[in-house]
């Protein structure tokens, strides 16, 4: 049982380019999530899954898209990179909208 | 808006002691409220969840108050160690909001030998 896993791990992009995260789940949970985290601010919901094939906008939704085509899986992507979005992401599921959070180990962003 | 403050950035204790972290929140009324640890470099860990209808969880050395009059968390620490340092997020979910969580800024505790 891996848990949460997030792929890549660390990656830098210039301003205006395109990449897209991998979030994967193998405990059959229904909700996924995608928040950022910044020093000073805590973590910030940025779009949300509450099953395969839907999606929705958390706090932070600018500048990010999301997909959720299988259910074990959640991409985030964003389409032109900017410096403000430099940040750690982390990706969590849960099997409802009460059970807790589990989350991945986090993908360090870094847009210059 | 919603709003999370965790007592301060960071506290720090001698091992044996008892740590208490606070979480206040305003306007809010949140069913129920969690506590997360977060080491450096790593996703948050789950730890307890305490329901708007409940006074008092324990598990181990973890205890967590939740008081929905004084709109305040309590999270405690006992027999403190230096394994417990750590940064601790609160977190909180309305009873209308599917599957949301609103996190404060954490704490992070020091235990020093």
């Amino acid at each position: 049982n891996a848990g949460v896993t997030q792929t890549p791990k660390f990656r830098v992009l210039k301003t205006g380019q395109s990449m897209t995260l991998l979030c994967a789940q193998d405990m059959n949970h229904e909700y996924m999530y995608w928040y950022r985290q910044d020093p000073g601010m805590g973590l910030r919901l940025i779009h949300y899954s509450v099953g395969e094939g839907t999606t929705a906008k958390g706090e932070v939704p600018d500048g990010y898209n999301v997909s959720r085509l299988k259910k074990q899986n959640f991409l985030l992507g964003l389409e032109s990179a900017a410096p403000s979005q430099t940040s750690v992401y982390f990706c969590a599921s849960s099997r409802d909208r009460v059970e807790t959070q589990y989350f991945g180990p986090g993908t360090r962003l870094l847009v210059l | 808006s919603q709003k999370i403050e965790q007592n301060s950035e960071a506290l720090n204790i001698q091992e044996g002691k008892t740590a208490t972290l606070t979480c206040n929140y305003t306007n809010y009324s949140p069913a129920y409220l969690q506590w997360y640890r977060q080491d450096p470099g790593r996703g948050p860990v789950f730890l307890l969840l305490i329901r708007e209808n409940e006074k008092e969880k324990r598990k181990e050395r973890l205890k967590v108050t939740f008081d929905t009059t004084l709109k305040q968390s309590l999270f405690h620490i006992t027999a403190s160690q230096p394994a417990d340092s750590a940064t601790y997020l609160c977190a909180l979910r309305g009873g209308s909001t599917l599957g949301r969580l609103y996190f404060g800024r954490g704490t992070q505790l020091t235990v020093w030998p």
